[in-house]
């Protein structure tokens, strides 16, 4: 069964260092989605992207983070200046049309760690 | 935005037992979904469930839309299903929107 895949499953980096988190949709998906959790609270959605452009972002997605679909498989998510409070669990998913009709399905999840 | 209310927010269960997990979703949704994160943080896909009932072994789930809620049910719960169960709702732009979980603990 396909699936989402992240890479990698954690990360260790510096207050202050750029992080790229990488995804690997489902194939034939073209709805892309990062969200976050921090340690013990809900999920929260940070944007969506679809046709090579950001459809919605939340209030968390400021100028710090960028999203970008460099190749026909892989979609990022970058942390220009990691803060502490950016360590959290950053999940990816994907749906097959617009996710008000389809089903989202998730990646296993990187857990990043800012010190 | 849509509130997501679950409850309870916190169960726990013998091995064996059965139980309802309950989710109240604020305005009309198109898409419901529930998830269960498991120990090591990774959120799997239980049900695609907008409407109606479905089953998927030994859990099982029903949406009524109209009245916005949504219940999973467990039942002979395993140890396997300790977790965090999410409920989670598209709002009009289709990001989702999730609830606070219920932690789940299944007992030997």
């Amino acid at each position: 069964e396909p699936e989402v895949t992240q890479t990698p499953s954690h990360q260790v980096t510096q207050m202050g260092q750029e992080v790229i988190l990488r995804c690997v949709p489902i194939s034939n998906h073209l709805y892309f989605y990062w969200y976050r959790q921090i340690l013990g609270q809900k999920v929260e959605f940070l944007v969506s992207f679809y046709n090579n452009e950001i459809s919605e972002k939340s209030e968390i997605f400021d100028d710090q983070f960028s999203v970008e679909r460099p190749d026909g498989s892989n979609f990022t998510l970058k942390i220009r200046s990691t803060k502490l409070e950016d360590s959290a669990m950053y999940f990816c998913a994907s749906s097959e049309g617009p996710s008000r009709f389809y089903e989202q399905y998730f990646g296993p999840g990187t857990r990043l760690t800012v010190t | 935005g849509i509130q997501v209310e679950q409850s309870p927010p916190d169960l726990i269960l013998q091995e064996g037992a059965n139980s309802t997990l309950r989710c109240n979703f604020s305005d009309s949704v198109n898409n419901l979904q529930w998830f269960h994160q498991n120990p090591w943080g990774q959120l799997i896909n239980l049900f695609y469930i907008p409407s109606g009932t479905k089953q998927n072994g030994r859990l099982s789930a029903t949406t009524v839309a109209t009245e916005r809620y949504s219940l999973l049910y467990i039942s002979s719960s395993q140890t396997t299903d300790s977790g965090v169960y999410f409920c989670a709702v598209t709002d009009s732009w289709g990001k989702l929107q999730f609830g606070a979980g219920t932690q789940v603990v299944v007992t030997p």
